[in-house]
């Protein structure tokens, strides 16, 4: 089992561009999340899912939109970039029901 | 609020035991986790303690809960230079799929 992949693991952007940070996972996890990571602020909630075509936001949602088509993939899109939105990204998944998070190895992006 | 806090830095010389505080605001807590993050890399998961229970012990990891003070702590003896990372603790609450982070500790040991 490969876990959970996200790719790209570093990117750069500037201002106004769009892009899809990719977040796979092949444990058959009902559950996945998008956190960004800033520092001294812990890990914020942007947006989840329980399950394939339900998403709900978290609590920094805003410049983000998300997509669950499978159980395996869970898409961050950020449709114009800012320079706020320079952050690590994780991406995390879990069994329904479970308490335990999976993260991915992370997403570095940088909004010029 | 939902509030998860952390002293941000804590220096411990080799050998000796390192203690991570955490206080969170909400009595519905239902878990508590302890994650820790290396240089680089995602979020690894350490221990997690049910909020009924005020202790759990695993190899060199100690985690105590005080749910009076709502204080959760992470003592890990005999602190390796690999222990070296940042720590998050986490809550959980009962009726929800979200965890909340507190921001973190950095752990530098020296040698």
């Amino acid at each position: 089992n490969a876990g959970v992949t996200q790719t790209p693991k570093f990117q750069v952007l500037k201002t106004g561009q769009s892009m899809t940070l990719q977040c796979a996972q092949d444990m058959n996890h009902e559950y996945m999340s998008w956190y960004r990571q800033d520092p001294g602020m812990g890990l914020r909630l942007i947006h989840y899912s329980v399950g394939a075509g339900i998403t709900d936001q978290g609590e920094v949602p805003n410049g983000y939109n998300v997509s669950r088509s499978t159980t395996e993939d869970f898409p961050l899109r950020l449709l114009s970039a800012a320079p706020s939105q320079t952050s690590v990204y994780f991406c995390a998944s879990r069994r329904g029901g479970a308490n335990v998070l999976t993260f991915g190895a992370g997403s570095r992006l940088t909004v010029l | 609020g939902e509030d998860v806090e952390q002293s941000l830095f804590l220096s411990v010389r080799e050998g000796d035991s390192s203690v991570i505080n955490c206080t969170y605001t909400d009595s519905s807590s239902t878990y508590l986790y302890w994650y820790k993050q290396e240089p680089g890399a995602g979020l690894q998961l350490l221990t997690y303690i049910f909020s009924n229970m005020d202790m759990k012990q695993d190899q060199r990891l100690t985690v105590l809960l005080n749910k009076k003070d709502k204080h959760l702590s992470l003592r890990i003896a005999d602190t390796q230079t690999g222990d070296s990372a940042i720590y998050f603790c986490a809550d959980v609450k009962a009726a929800g799929n979200k965890l909340t982070f507190g921001g973190g500790t950095r752990v530098l040991v020296k040698p």
